[in-house]
């Protein structure tokens, strides 16, 4: 059981907005403002799609966006493209002398 | 650009010590901005946060790991290690090593370590 709760799937049709969930509690991602959201196509590594909440990395399409309210942090991903089909993963920071970093169990997106 | 590779044996026999190691190219893994990491996920499933090493040697572990867990750096080589003892089938995934600054932003390509007699 992982230590942050998101959906199993979600699904969106090209061009429409989807939002991800991920719940944590005040001792993770209600504590901190340091939440990742990660990507994942099938066999390859995770790539980094948002940090510290709400910041994208260089090359991260304005498409993807996040957010934080209370003990939940949520990925938005507006105007669908069929290239955004993969796994996504949210993670946070715990505190170093506790948990460290924690991750959710992962959402696959369907676009459909 | 910082790259990651992963190296280490494929199999592991129950009840031994799995050992892994990253080396890091491209950049120096002494670099103050970076914690390096191990992050494990077992086929089908998510990802596992497993441990991180500061270049001044100062280490975390996972708590439900913590007691089997090693993690190293050497400086020298421009890579850290990874060292997993009591193996069981359950330690059985893809080990990626990963780069911490803003975010978990460089990752290796992963390696897959069966736990198997």
């Amino acid at each position: 059981q992982s230590a942050l709760t998101q959906p199993r799937s979600v699904s969106g049709s090209p061009g429409q907005s989807v939002t991800i969930s991920c719940t944590g509690t005040s001792s993770d991602v209600g504590g901190y403002n340091y939440v990742s959201w990660y990507q994942q196509h099938p066999g390859k590594a995770p790539k980094l799609m948002i940090y510290d909440v709400s910041k994208r990395p260089s090359g991260v399409p304005d498409r993807f966006s996040g957010s934080k309210s209370g003990n939940t942090a949520s990925l938005t991903i507006s105007g669908l493209q069929a290239e955004d089909e993969a796994d996504y993963y949210c993670c946070s920071y715990a505190g170093s002398y506790t948990r460290g970093w924690v991750f959710g169990g992962g959402t696959k997106l369907t676009v459909l | 650009q910082v790259q990651l590779q992963e190296s280490g044996p494929g199999l592991v026999k129950p009840s031994q010590t799995l050992s892994l190691t990253c080396t890091v190219s491209g950049g120096s893994i002494s670099s103050g901005s970076y914690y390096w990491s191990w992050i494990r996920q077992p086929a089908g499933k998510g990802l596992e946060w497993i441990g991180r090493i500061y270049t001044s040697g100062s280490t975390n572990y996972n708590p439900s790991l913590k007691s089997r867990v090693t993690i190293s750096v050497d400086t020298s080589k421009n890579q850290f290690s990874l060292k997993l003892s009591s193996v069981t089938a359950a330690d059985t995934a893809v080990y990626y090593c990963a780069g911490y600054s803003y975010g978990y932003d460089y990752w290796g390509q992963g390696t897959l370590v069966t736990v198997s007699s």
